[in-house]
């Protein structure tokens, strides 16, 4: 069964330091997201990709966050320079049509120190 | 704005006792209804939907109807197993489609012991 796939399972990293978090999303799925888990609260909804442009984002995905699909396959999130609030559990989805399921990738643990 | 509001956990249980987790929401027209799970190391399943007021999703003996006049999605299980121990994810996408954003409830974590 097809699945997502998100490198690296764990990234620690010193505050200030700029990050990529890639994903690997299902071969034939067009619209692609990421969300974030801070330890013990809620997963939040970052940033969502579709026809190699942003389609949505929040409030959460200012000028330091920014995605791409550089080559077909991967979607990676970048983050310029990492703050300590930014550690976290990352999750990157993809989806293949806005009316079915998104499927989930496991997640890359963020510690920024 | 859209939010999701589950029960607060950790739930810890006895195998074959009855489980209840509570979901509400808060969404303009009818947005759709999501179950996710999430086991230990990995990402988020699936678990079951509704797209619909008073549809039933129904999945591995788990249950949910989608409620609107209580705005609610309760996760129900008959008897449950040791292996159903995980992080259940309530959440929701509204009714206007725009990009599909999901927005989750806390979590719930099920712990479910021999």
């Amino acid at each position: 069964e097809p699945e997502v796939t998100q490198t690296p399972s764990h990234q620690v990293t010193q505050m200030g330091q700029e990050v990529i978090l890639r994903c690997v999303p299902i071969s034939n799925h067009l619209y692609f997201y990421w969300y974030r888990q801070i330890l013990g609260q809620k997963v939040e909804f970052l940033v969502s990709f579709y026809n190699n442009e942003i389609s949505e984002k929040s409030e959460i995905f200012d000028d330091q966050f920014s995605v791409e699909r550089p080559d077909g396959s991967n979607f990676t999130l970048k983050i310029r320079s990492t703050k300590l609030e930014d550690s976290a559990m990352y999750f990157c989805a993809s989806l293949r049509d806005a009316y079915n399921e998104q499927f989930f990738g496991p997640g890359t643990r963020l510690t920024v120190l | 704005g859209n939010s999701v509001t589950q029960m607060e956990g950790p739930v810890t249980l006895s195998e074959e006792a009855f489980l209840t987790i509570n979901c509400t929401y808060t969404a303009t027209g009818y947005p759709s209804l999501f179950w996710y799970v999430q086991y230990p190391g990995e990402g988020l399943q699936l678990l079951l939907k509704a797209t619909k007021a008073d549809d039933k999703g129904s999945n591995k003996g788990f249950e949910a109807t989608y409620r609107k006049e209580t705005t609610s999605f309760h996760l129900e299980k008959g008897s449950v197993q040791v292996s159903d121990s995980a992080v259940y994810f309530c959440a929701l996408r509204p009714q206007e489609t725009s990009g599909s954003r999901l927005t989750f409830g806390e979590g719930t974590q099920l712990t479910v012991n021999p």
